[in-house]
Formats: structure tokens, sequence, C-alpha cells
């Protein structure tokens, strides 16, 4: 059920500079896009979220954009910040549960 | 506001055996996830259910699996027989309504399963 990838496991950024996580899709009826951000023993935290009808959603230092006909979304943080070193998951969902991608590591060096 | 409550938080048993997960949602939130996440892996739907309904289970091992939702509030999973490959993370979640102008789902901490 691979609908949801995330192709690059890790990213290692330098404080200050910005981080860029990317997603793609298969399924194009995925009407609402979601980031979460997971600590160690911890459940996933909800970040920000995309509608379908939207290309562009910012709140703080942190930018979604979606690009339909590509079916690919991207996180932007700006500045990144040594705390937001986590688990970055991509999901994506229609009606029903989310489908998750294998998530990205970010390191953000001080 | 109270989160998204889950027990145990870890739990140890040998394949063969069974066992089952307690998840409060959070107040007012009518639909319920379970996820279980592999190491390495992002969270995969179990099941979802809309109030005390089944809305997805595709997912859903129904051989050794099986979720309820009682009074459309707490659920409980439960594996019986416990395979080797269940060992993972079983996340609960709950959000405020699905479809038609879907919102985030929030997350419990989660029971960590180990099949020896």
């Amino acid at each position: 059920d691979q609908q949801v990838k995330q192709n690059s496991p890790s990213l290692s950024v330098q404080e200050g500079r910005i981080s860029i996580l990317n997603c793609d899709y298969t399924n194009s009826m995925f009407d609402y896009f979601l980031w979460y951000k997971k600590y160690p023993a911890e459940g996933p935290t909800f970040l920000i979220s995309i509608s379908s009808i939207k290309d562009k959603n910012e709140d703080g230092r942190f930018t979604v954009f979606l690009n339909k006909s590509a079916k690919h979304l991207s996180l932007h943080i700006v500045p990144s910040q040594p705390g937001d070193s986590a688990v970055y998951f991509c999901a994506a969902s229609v009606n029903k549960g989310m489908r998750f991608g294998a998530g990205t590591r970010l390191t953000v060096k001080p | 506001e109270a989160g998204v409550a889950q027990s145990p938080r870890y739990k140890i048993i040998e394949k063969r055996q069974s066992v089952a997960f307690w998840c409060n949602p959070i107040s007012g939130h009518a639909t319920l996830y379970w996820y279980q996440q592999i190491l390495g892996q992002g969270p995969k739907l179990l099941i979802q259910f809309q109030n005390n309904g089944v809305v997805d289970d595709s997912q859903l091992p129904k051989d050794r699996f099986s979720a309820e939702r009682l009074k459309g509030v707490d659920s409980t999973l439960k594996i019986q027989p416990a395979k080797l490959e269940d060992s993972a993370v079983y996340l609960c979640a709950s959000s405020f309504r699905t479809g038609g102008g879907s919102t985030e789902a929030f997350f419990g901490q989660g029971t960590r399963l180990t099949v020896v």
C-alpha cells in the first residue's frame, strides 16, 4: 500500500538554514495532506496541513507546498532550529484514514 | 484538553498468546483510528471507526486482529494469537471528523508490543 512515499530517509542541515522535506503520492483522489513530527517514544504530533484546493499553506516557520499535477508536496522549515530534529511523516487522506510515508529523519546541527 | 490515552505503554508476550490494547480518544472526537508502526516504517492504518461503526478495516488482518468501539467512545484492539511479526508500536488516534473537510488526527503515545 505504497500510496505515499518519502524517498529520503534522512536529512541533515545547519541551524538557521532551510530544511526541505519531500513527499510523493500516487492516489489522485487524496484531498487532504498533512505533516506530522515524531520524537522518540512519543506519538506523532500534527504540524501543518493543506487541502487539495490550495497550493501553499504557512504557519510560522513551516510552509507546505502542494503540486497536484506532479503529485508532490514539500515541507519547508525556515529557519531550522536544533529542536526541529525529529522524524517527519507525510500523510494523505480522502474521507478515510490517513496513509503515511515512511518518514524522513531531520537532524539540525548547531 | 486531555489528549488520547492509551494503555499499556509496553507489553511483552510470547508468540501464540493473546493481547489487548485500550484507547480513550479526545472527548467529542467521533473518529477513532488504530495504526500499526513497525520499526523504520510509517504508521499503517489498521481500522477506522466513525462513532461505533467501522469505516475502513481493509488492512486489518482479520484472522488474528479484532477491534471494537462500544458506545462510540473507548476502543480496544486485540491480537489472538500473536506472531513475531506483530512486534510494533500500536498507535491510537482520534479526530473531530473526516470527509467533507478533514481535520487532523491526534495521536496517543502508543503501545510498544514485543512478541518473543
